[in-house]
């Protein structure tokens, strides 16, 4: 199964400044690869699909970037909203990998 | 509004059976393929399988093949599924999700928690 490596595996930020996160998988997925935001007692929220479409109503302040075996996704102009737990998520091959996250603590 | 809930969770003992059910509404059932990913506090979030709009394809994470099985009834709007010979490591949360064509999974229910000890 493709492996999915997330950094880092915790940042931390304030509110304003730029955060930015790596996923790399262990062979190319192309583009068919996503990002959640989740937070405690919540559902999962999808960010980014093929690896840069904002997902509804998304703020353009999160982006997504990469192909291939490396990904970013930027959060420009944190909010104190933005904490969570971030995953990407490859879908070009079963099983769809999840990254094991990126926790995002807001100063 | 696009609603998923979740239920059928609880405590079990190891070995034991569970059937998680997952009802929808609000939108053409019929039309979408649904995953079921959990959440465990040591391991994040694990994609756990997949079955296609009829029905007709079914994918499972390595982790639960040949223990656990997805299906789905169109007429009532409701994807199931069976988990089989429970270890304590499939303690979690459980979450299904819808997957439009050429998307994410954009809508998650709740979740339904599930508890393997003796």
């Amino acid at each position: 199964e493709i492996v999915m490596t997330q950094s880092p595996g915790t940042l931390s930020a304030s509110p304003g400044e730029t955060a930015t996160l790596s996923c790399r998988a262990s062979q190319s997925v192309f583009g068919n690869l996503a990002w959640y935001q989740h937070k405690p007692g919540q559902a999962p929220r999808l960010l980014i699909f093929d690896a840069s479409k904002r997902a509804t109503d998304l703020p353009a302040r999160f982006s997504g970037s990469g192909s291939g075996t490396e990904f970013i996704l930027t959060i420009n102009s944190l909010q104190s909203d933005d904490f969570g737990v971030y995953y990407c998520q490859q879908y070009n091959f079963w099983p769809g990998t999840f990254g094991q996250g990126t926790k995002v603590d807001i100063k | 509004q696009v609603q998923l809930v979740e239920s059928g969770g609880g405590v079990v003992q190891p070995g034991r059976s569970l059937r998680l059910s997952c009802v929808a509404s609000g939108f053409d059932f019929s039309t979408y393929a649904f995953h079921w990913v959990r959440q465990t506090p040591g391991r994040g979030l694990e994609w756990l399988a997949v079955i296609s709009f009829r029905g007709g394809n079914k994918f499972y994470a390595d982790s639960v093949k040949d223990r656990f099985i997805v299906s789905r009834d169109n007429s009532k709007n409701t994807v199931f599924l069976d988990m089989n010979s429970l270890r304590p490591e499939d303690t979690a949360i459980y979450y299904c999700a819808r997957r439009p064509v050429g998307y994410g999974l954009d809508s998650w229910g709740q979740g339904t928690l599930v508890a393997v000890s003796s």
